[in-house]
């Protein structure tokens, strides 16, 4: 079936430093992929998004890549603050649930210190 | 416009007793979902609504959860009677269509403690 592998955490970070998250996936056929934050005392939102192979979803200064030879969606940011101190969640939907439902890795804290 | 709201946000009950989450989709969306944290582990889809109707079910843990989506509008998922190993962070997620570019909308989540 389908799974999300991601990196253990909690990943510690001084502010301004360069952020990676790994992320790796087995699907069906072309998945969509996603990444998820939840911050402190809030739902899961999403953060960004990538639907076919070589897409680069990017928001609020973070960015990740659908590499489909690697199978991976590594979510990156330059400079982290601590404002970006959260849990993220690697997705997919795939074809082999008719993109119905989200499954999700373990999640990786992140915790940024001034 | 409202998000996906969960209520309570938490919930602490003993062991053998039943407790009622429910969830409030943002209006208009005729997908409603319901996934669980387990203590640090990864996000577990338990089911999706469409409307009224249960399309998938096939996350549900065991017959001692119950899931209702009356009139297609709000949803409740009921756990009688809690076990230990139900503590978790169960989430609501909502969305308006199916799809390759689908984006669902959570809830911020009910923290339920069984002890």
């Amino acid at each position: 079936g389908d799974s999300v592998t991601q990196m253990e955490g909690p990943v510690t970070l001084s502010e301004e430093a360069f952020l990676t998250i790994n992320c790796t996936y087995t699907a069906t056929g072309y998945p969509s992929l996603f990444w998820y934050v939840q911050y402190p005392g809030e739902g899961l939102q999403l953060l960004l998004k990538a639907t076919k192979a070589d897409d680069k979803g990017s928001n609020k200064g973070f960015e990740a890549t659908y590499r489909k030879e690697t199978t991976s969606f590594h979510l990156e940011k330059g400079s982290v603050q601590v404002s970006d101190s959260a849990v993220y969640f690697c997705a997919l939907t795939s074809v082999g649930t008719g993109f119905q439902k989200l499954v999700f890795g373990t999640g990786t804290r992140l915790l940024v210190s001034p | 416009e409202a998000g996906v709201t969960q209520f309570p946000s938490h919930s602490v009950i003993e062991k053998g007793q039943t407790v009622t989450l429910r969830c409030d989709p943002i209006s208009g969306h005729d997908n409603l979902y319901w996934y669980r944290r387990v203590m640090g582990k990864e996000i577990k889809f338990l089911l999706h609504f469409v409307k009224e109707s249960k399309q998938d079910e096939s996350g549900m843990p065991n017959n001692r959860f119950l899931a209702e989506r009356t009139g297609g509008t709000y949803s409740t998922l009921k756990v009688q009677p809690a076990e230990l190993e139900d503590s978790g962070v169960y989430f609501c997620a909502s969305s308006p269509q199916l799809g390759v570019n689908t984006e669902a909308f959570f809830g911020q989540g009910t923290r339920l403690t069984v002890v």
